[in-house]
């Protein structure tokens, strides 16, 4: 049982690339979501989906889009990278509710250099 | 504002006592959850004890337990027994209902537990 798999677990991008961090889930979750982690502020959310085709933003999203073709599926991408999105990178799934476990990738440390 | 504080970056605690790890939240809503996380220095988020808003008994899960005070907004996590592998860092987290069913995280408190 995979849980929530995210790749790449390490990425060193320079100032203006563009990047995808993959996530998939196998439990058939039908709410993902993708969070920054930065030092001394906690998580925070940049984009969510509550299922297949429907997403939003959350509180963080400038310079991230999502997309959700697949209940599995939740790829978080980078336009143009920029050194302020150096962070560690979360993919979470969970079912729809208020008493629902959220369930964690192992995290991406990206670099912008 | 809905908002999660853990105003202790940083504690210590000597093996085998029990320590606890602060939490306090703002929300108008009346119903809610509360989350503790560990994020062990390998970098994962493990769940660790969930309370809802409208539990009336503080919930438990083996060493952990969850202080719930709600009209003090309060959250606490008391640890038992602290063991080595304790140390990490902890995030209190809340979820309200909303379409999001986002979680809002506070800044986290590292712990080090001392032989």
């Amino acid at each position: 049982n995979a849980g929530v798999t995210q790749t790449p677990k390490f990425q060193v991008l320079k100032t203006g690339q563009s990047m995808t961090l993959q996530c998939a889930q196998d439990m058939n979750h039908e709410y993902m979501s993708w969070y920054r982690q930065d030092p001394g502020m906690g998580l925070r959310l940049i984009h969510y989906s509550v299922g297949a085709g429907i997403t939003d933003q959350g509180e963080v999203p400038n310079g991230y889009n999502v997309s959700r073709s697949t209940t599995e599926d939740f790829p978080l991408r980078l336009l143009s990278a920029a050194p302020s999105q150096t962070s560690v990178y979360f993919c979470a799934s969970s079912w729809a509710g208020m008493n629902t476990e959220a369930f964690f990738g192992q995290g991406t440390r990206l670099t912008v250099v | 504002a809905q908002k999660i504080t853990q105003t202790q970056p940083g504690m210590f605690v000597q093996e085998k006592e029990a320590v606890t790890l602060d939490c306090t939240y703002d929300t108008s809503d009346q119903s809610y959850g509360l989350f503790w996380y560990k994020q062990p220095s390998s970098g994962e988020m493990i769940f660790l004890i969930y309370q809802g808003s409208y539990d009336e008994q503080n919930a438990t899960e083996g060493r952990y337990s969850l202080n719930f005070q709600k009209a003090r907004k309060s959250a606490n996590l008391v640890i038992s027994a602290s063991q080595l592998g304790d140390s990490a860092m902890y995030f209190c987290a809340m979820r309200v209902m909303d379409s999001s069913y986002k979680l809002i995280f506070g800044s986290g408190t590292r712990l080090l537990v001392r032989p």
